[in-house]
């Protein structure tokens, strides 16, 4: 089985500053690894994902995430956050494609 | 181009109550999942439809039942409800042979049960 542990809860961090998010996971076999993002009551929207080939992923509003398997972390960054980024952000990683296991969540409360 | 909608938006029930909720899923999407998120954590997974049938299931009771209509929309019943199912209930849609775990999800269905 497969398992996330995002390591915060809550980040807190000022405007214009850099954040990481930190996610690890647990799985006997390959996965394929994810980062969502839900914005007040929302539903939760993709912010990249990794499936094969370069560890360092892409996704949209700026964030990128570093896939490290003999860590089996899959950290998300953003080299300077916006008011706008508050949200809860969701690690999950899936085996079998669309059925996602997805980490408690990190609250991230941008500061101005 | 319609995203995911799902019905109700919120609603309360008592325990031992049935439930239903609704999910269409985003246009030309043919496979609907549906996650419950308790409060303060993550949505985990309760059951896939694809092809008017369940095809995963997670971790719960048979108490969560579903269908899939010939539309690709999806119901998700709950029978003899229990406090603990008070959640926000969530919909996603994808493409049965799509990128793996790119889902696109509903705003949800805020289940109360008292």
């Amino acid at each position: 089985a497969q398992s996330v542990t995002q390591l915060d809860s809550q980040v807190p961090v000022f405007e214009e500053a850099p954040v990481e998010l930190r996610c690890n996971y647990s799985s006997s076999v390959s996965v394929y690894l994810f980062w969502y993002v839900q914005y007040p009551n929302q539903g939760l929207q993709l912010l990249l994902k990794y499936l094969s080939g370069s560890t360092l992923v892409k996704g949209i509003n700026g964030f990128e995430a570093e896939f490290n398997k003999s860590q089996t972390s899959f950290h998300l960054r953003k080299p300077s956050v916006h008011i706008s980024d508050t949200a809860e952000y969701f690690c999950a990683v899936s085996v079998t494609g669309n059925k996602l296991v997805f980490g408690a969540g990190t609250i991230l409360r941008v500061k101005s | 181009d319609a995203g995911v909608t799902q019905s109700p938006t919120h609603l309360i029930k008592t325990r031992g109550q049935q439930v239903t909720l609704r999910c269409s899923p985003k246009s030309g999407h043919d496979t609907v999942s549906w996650y419950q998120q308790a409060l303060g954590q993550g949505p985990q997974f309760i059951f896939q439809y694809y092809e008017e049938e369940e095809r995963q299931r997670g971790n719960f009771p048979d108490r969560f039942s579903g269908h899939q209509f010939p539309n690709y929309s999806s119901e998700l019943n709950v029978n003899a409800l229990l406090l603990g199912d008070s959640a926000l209930y969530l919909c996603a849609s994808s493409l049965a042979f799509a990128v793996p775990g790119e889902l696109f999800f509903g705003e949800g269905s805020r289940l109360t049960v008292l």
